[in-house]
């Protein structure tokens, strides 16, 4: 039981340039978040799906897509990236809303120059 | 919007009890208590959470006050690794704010040897 992969761990990406941070789960859990933490702060919700085929943006949605096609997977795409997106991106399953933890992957470090 | 004070540290000899408060003032009937913490960067780890009882398992207690204004953490005997930072979260029990998630900046726990 692995819980929340992500991959990868560390990218260096160039203004402009694009990019898929892949985040996968094995615990059959419909709900799924993407969250970012910059430096000293707590994490902000950037998009969340609550089942394949059904994704929502939170917080902070500008410059990122998401897709889910399948429940274990909810990969979060970066298009042109801008040092402003330089970040650890955290991805976070749960079985349900309210009374449910949530798992968090180990998360991607992503800077941006 | 975090909704939730927590001091920005705290120090703890290691084998003593560490006692984390939270205020969360506003909080409504129906929002839940939850505690996370993040180890160096690491992905934040579910802790424990409750509505309206004190709760306990294997990593911690959480003593919610009667009128469900403020909450304690309880690390009963607390160890080297449990130096992390400590955040209290509430979160509605279901409705349209799933994902809402808010991470302040927490506590910054530090145990002492």
């Amino acid at each position: 039981n692995a819980g929340v992969t992500q991959t990868p761990k560390f990218r260096i990406l160039k203004i402009g340039q694009s990019m898929t941070l892949q985040c996968t789960q094995d615990m059959n859990h419909n709900y799924m978040y993407w969250y970012r933490q910059d430096p000293g702060m707590g994490l902000k919700l950037i998009y969340y799906s609550v089942g394949a085929g059904i994704t929502d943006k939170g917080e902070v949605p500008n410059g990122y897509n998401v897709s889910r096609s399948t429940t274990e997977d909810f990969p979060l795409r970066l298009e042109l990236a801008a040092p402003s997106q330089t970040s650890v991106y955290f991805c976070a399953s749960s079985y349900g809303q309210g009374a449910y933890g949530y798992t968090f992957g180990s998360g991607t470090r992503l800077t941006v120059v | 919007d975090a909704k939730t004070t927590q001091p920005p540290s705290m120090d703890c000899a290691e084998g003593r009890a560490a006692n984390l408060p939270c205020n969360h003032s506003t909080i409504s009937g129906n929002e839940y208590v939850y505690w996370y913490r993040q180890i160096h960067s690491q992905g934040p780890q579910y802790i424990i959470h409750g509505l309206k009882n004190n709760e306990t398992n294997e990593m911690a207690s959480l003593i919610i006050t009667e009128d469900r204004k403020s909450s304690t953490l309880i690390l009963p005997h607390a160890t080297l690794r449990d130096t992390a930072v400590y955040y209290c979260i509430v979160r509605v029990g279901r409705g349209s704010t799933l994902g809402r998630l808010y991470f302040g900046r927490g506590t910054q726990l530090t145990v002492w040897p």
